[in-house]
């Protein structure tokens, strides 16, 4: 157990609806990473947060949007979803955000959007 | 632009062989190398890292050493179990504090 939390673990939707995951961090990290992985496109890292405040962005649609609040948490918002949005979305959290800093991830939320 | 190379699987072997999983990578600077691996069903979880040239990183009978000049971090391991049966993920630390992984090697062990 990596100490991350998700929720939901599965999660079943319709083409444009919206959806929200949401995520904890281990204790006492600050850092929340946000993951997408398909079949096609493997391992994509979409977004991270540190302390409340974005700080880095990667392959994130422009449909998605995510936040992390005072007590951390996270969550990652998907709307108007299409079908190839189906995939496992990880989070993952660190201690201090920095370089090289070892990421621990949680179980995953599987979305299946139909 | 960066990018994690590794052996494209499936990998079968049998109980008690010899398994490398290959990895290169293409990065500037020297950054921070990682292996996961990821149980059927279950999120990603270290095997073991290496932050800087030449360093060995071992967990659970699974080495990789820090090639600085042939940029690469292979995995390996002496005598692999049917429990070892997973997919394992190659990465290191990106510029902007992400990781970058690999497509991931699928092992199956049989008995």
């Amino acid at each position: 157990d990596s100490g991350v939390t998700q929720t939901p673990k599965h999660l079943i939707t319709a083409t444009g609806q919206r959806v929200t995951l949401r995520c904890s961090p281990r204790s006492g990290d600050l850092s929340v990473y946000w993951y997408q992985q398909s079949l096609d496109q493997g391992l994509q890292f979409l977004i991270q947060y540190y302390n409340g405040e974005e700080r880095a962005k990667g392959n994130i649609l422009e449909r998605f949007s995510a936040q992390q609040f005072p007590d951390l948490h996270s969550e990652l918002n998907l709307s108007s979803l299409e079908l190839g949005d189906s995939a496992l979305y990880f989070c993952a959290s660190s201690a201090g955000g920095r370089l090289g800093e070892t990421q621990y991830f949680g179980p995953g939320t599987r979305l299946l959007v139909l | 632009g960066d990018s994690v190379t590794q052996m494209e699987g499936p990998v079968t072997l049998s109980e008690e062989a010899f398994l490398t999983i290959n990895c290169t990578y293409t990065a500037t600077g020297y950054p921070s190398l990682f292996w996961y691996v990821q149980y059927p069903g279950e999120g990603l979880q270290l095997l073991l890292k290496a932050t800087k040239a030449d360093d060995k990183g071992s967990n659970k009978g699974f080495e990789a050493t820090y090639r600085k000049e042939t940029t690469s971090f292979h995995l390996e391991k002496g005598s692999v179990q049917v429990s070892d049966s997973a997919v394992y993920f190659c990465a290191y630390g990106g510029s902007q504090g992400n990781l970058i992984f690999g497509k991931g090697t699928k092992l199956s062990v049989k008995p």
